[in-house]
């Protein structure tokens, strides 16, 4: 079956740096994309891994490691726009997007 | 332009109603989808269009029924739904569906309240 993981709930401090974990049990793996959702809005595209390593861009940071089946979402200098839901979503061998639960980030002050 | 656009942006319908949901895209994306997102939860994909043909059906109900009547152009028909159909749908599109790293582009989505 199809089985992605993250917490459900995050909490942080403005300037922080916080670290959201996602781990994956999938039919096949054709990539690894984080999405950012605010309540009631779209998704937006934040990264993709397809190889192992960490992809930097700009104040986010993605890691992928296939063998361990983990990935996590490095956010630095936090502020309070960044307070969303994290979506780990894993392209499977069929290239159909799965969705992990979410992690809900709380920023404050 | 880099927009997925949906429209209407809420829509409140009777269960024995029938009303449609739409969908546009002008990037030249050929793979279109539909997703059905509850509150707190994560989307569910419903269809997925490539090249405007159906590619795939996840066992959706036939109360809904995906239309492309072109490239840029995708449509949700909804008939007889059920008050446990209310939710976001949500439109997206990318260039391709296959395993390149083409992410998928989402619209704002719908809020569909059945009543």
């Amino acid at each position: 079956g199809q089985n992605i993981d993250q917490p459900t709930e995050m909490t942080a401090t403005e300037g922080a740096i916080v670290q959201i974990n996602c781990t994956y049990q999938t039919s096949g793996f054709n990539g690894l994309f984080w999405y950012q959702q605010h309540a009631g809005e779209a998704p937006t595209f934040l990264s993709y891994n397809v190889l192992d390593g960490l992809e930097e861009k700009g104040r986010f940071s993605s890691f992928l490691s296939r063998s361990k089946g983990y990935s996590y979402l490095l956010l630095k200098e936090l502020q309070m726009k960044d307070s969303a839901s994290y979506l780990c979503a894993v392209r499977d061998n069929t290239d159909k997007l799965i969705f992990g639960t979410g992690t809900r980030l709380q920023v404050f002050p | 332009d880099t927009e997925v656009t949906q429209t209407p942006k809420h829509l409140v319908m009777g269960m024995t109603n029938k009303k449609s949901l739409k969908c546009e895209q002008h990037m030249g994306h050929r793979a279109m989808y539909w997703y059905k997102q509850k509150a707190k939860k994560p989307p569910e994909l419903m269809f997925v269009y490539s090249y405007e043909k159906l590619s795939i059906n996840e066992s959706v109900p036939s109360r809904f029924s995906p239309e492309c009547p072109n490239s840029s152009l995708l449509n949700l028909h909804l008939h007889a739904l059920q008050p446990e159909d209310s939710a976001l749908y949500l439109c997206a599109s990318s260039p391709l569906m296959n395993r390149e790293s083409y992410e998928q582009y989402f619209g704002p989505g719908t809020r569909l309240t059945v009543t």
